[in-house]
């Protein structure tokens, strides 16, 4: 049982290049997220899944796109990396929305560093 | 005012000693309340979860105060392995479908 993985550990990208971070869990769970996380700022909502076929916008999108490909996996796309994407990226699972099911669960984290 | 508030620390404190942050939140209506640790450079993961009635789990001990809107984190005993950062965790509200993360607190214990 591996939990949530993400792809790749490391990064480094010039401004203007694109990537996709890949996220998959493996505990069944319905709803999805992906964070940046900032010195100072704490972790910020990217976006989120609810549930398999939605997805919706959190506290800083601007810049990014996600795909919730299956139940499985969320990914989440630069599509023209500026420097001020340079962070730390975590994956997070959950079983639902509300009270216990809201425990959120952690991928390893990416580690971008943009030119 | 900030959604979550945390004291950043960092708190520095020797090995045995007893330890306590305190998280405020602004929604009223929030009903999901969450403690997590986070090791330098590793992800977060959930310490434990706060009930209204208030928890425990050995040395740690979660409390919230609805009226004052808080949640509070006692750390008793402390061992060097509690050197982290704890992060509160709030839900914004009934039917809200995210969380939101305080910033840290940053605790350090010493030998």
């Amino acid at each position: 049982n591996a939990g949530v993985t993400q792809t790749p550990k490391f990064q480094v990208l010039k401004t203007g290049q694109s990537m996709t971070l890949q996220c998959a869990q493996d505990m069944n769970h319905n709803s999805m997220y992906w964070y940046r996380q900032d010195p100072g700022m704490g972790l910020r909502l990217i976006y989120y899944s609810a549930s398999e076929g939605t997805t919706d916008k959190g506290e800083v999108p601007n810049g990014y796109n996600v795909s919730r490909l299956n139940k499985r996996e969320f990914s989440l796309r630069l599509e023209s990396a500026a420097p001020s994407q340079t962070s730390v990226y975590f994956c997070a699972s959950s079983e639902g929305l509300a009270g216990p099911r809201y425990t959120q669960y952690f991928g390893p984290g990416t580690r971008l560093l943009v030119l | 005012r900030k959604e979550v508030e945390q004291d950043p620390g960092p708190f520095n404190v020797p090995e045995g000693a007893t330890v306590a942050f305190n998280c405020t939140y602004s929604n009223s209506a929030s009903q999901s309340f969450f403690w997590y640790r986070q090791d330098c450079r590793k992800e977060p993961k959930l310490l434990m979860s706060v009930y209204s009635s208030g928890n425990e789990d050995g040395r740690f001990t979660a409390q919230l105060n609805r009226a004052s809107q808080y949640i509070s984190l006692l750390i008793r005993d402390s061992k060097l392995s509690d050197s982290a950062t704890y992060l509160c965790v709030v839900n914004l509200g009934e039917g809200a479908q995210k969380l939101v993360f305080g910033q840290g607190t940053r605790l350090t214990i010493n030998p």
